[in-house]
């Protein structure tokens, strides 16, 4: 069956740091993967959009790698602030027309 | 700014009521979704469209039905309530397949008592 499975422990991380989160499938073939912010309460935003021949994509201060070898994808966030905390969704695409999600990584970036 | 709404942000219901959820995109979008939210469950797929008057159903439509008269308004409708649909309710539009990203509404929260 179809997985995307993201760390489910929440990330701890100081102000100014780097955070890494990461998206692991299976059994999906998808033209491309996408980002998504949420916080409590909130529809999801999305963030990015990778497609399958990009291996990194960049917007601010986030970055993106998309390893359909590794079936993964890691999602930056270069100096890190308080306002980043959040839960950060993966999503892929399958055959049909609707996005997957994963069940999130929650951030937490204390001062 | 364009946007997805969702009629109510909060919802009380009796068991065995018809519930209607209702959402509205500006942005001319084809796509639509409604997916529902649960702590640990993340976000699950209700029904969506591609186009006036079709629907396609997602991983847990049992319960629900859905309607889209026009292109703007997609409406989720619960045909008798039960506590186990007690839930956040999420609307969500697209271009095309969705290459350049979902909106979402901000959410029902539906409380079935």
């Amino acid at each position: 069956s179809q997985k995307i499975e993201q760390n489910s422990e929440a990330l701890n991380i100081q102000e100014g740091k780097t955070a890494t989160l990461t998206c692991n499938y299976t059994n999906y073939s998808p033209a491309y993967l996408q980002w998504y912010r949420q916080d409590p309460g909130r529809g999801p935003v999305f963030l990015l959009l990778i497609r399958e021949n990009e291996k990194e994509k960049r917007k601010e201060r986030l970055k993106v790698t998309f390893d359909t070898t590794l079936k993964q994808s890691l999602f930056h966030i270069t100096a890190s602030q308080p306002a980043d905390s959040a839960t950060y969704l993966c999503a892929l695409e399958d055959s049909g027309y609707a996005l997957n999600f994963g069940k999130g990584t929650s951030l937490l970036v204390t001062p | 700014d364009v946007k997805v709404t969702q009629s109510s942000r909060y919802l009380v219901k009796r068991t065995g009521e018809k519930v209607f959820l209702e959402c509205v995109q500006d942005m001319d979008h084809e796509n639509m979704f409604w997916y529902r939210q649960d702590p640990g469950l993340g976000l699950r797929l209700i029904y969506f469209s591609y186009d006036v008057k079709m629907k396609e159903k997602g991983d847990i439509p049992e319960g629900y039905s859905v309607s889209r008269e026009k292109k703007e308004r997609f409406s989720l409708i619960l045909e008798s309530a039960s506590t186990n649909q007690t839930s956040m309710y999420l609307c969500a539009s697209s271009s095309r397949r969705g290459a350049y990203g979902y909106t979402f509404g901000s959410g029902t929260r539906l409380t079935v008592v």
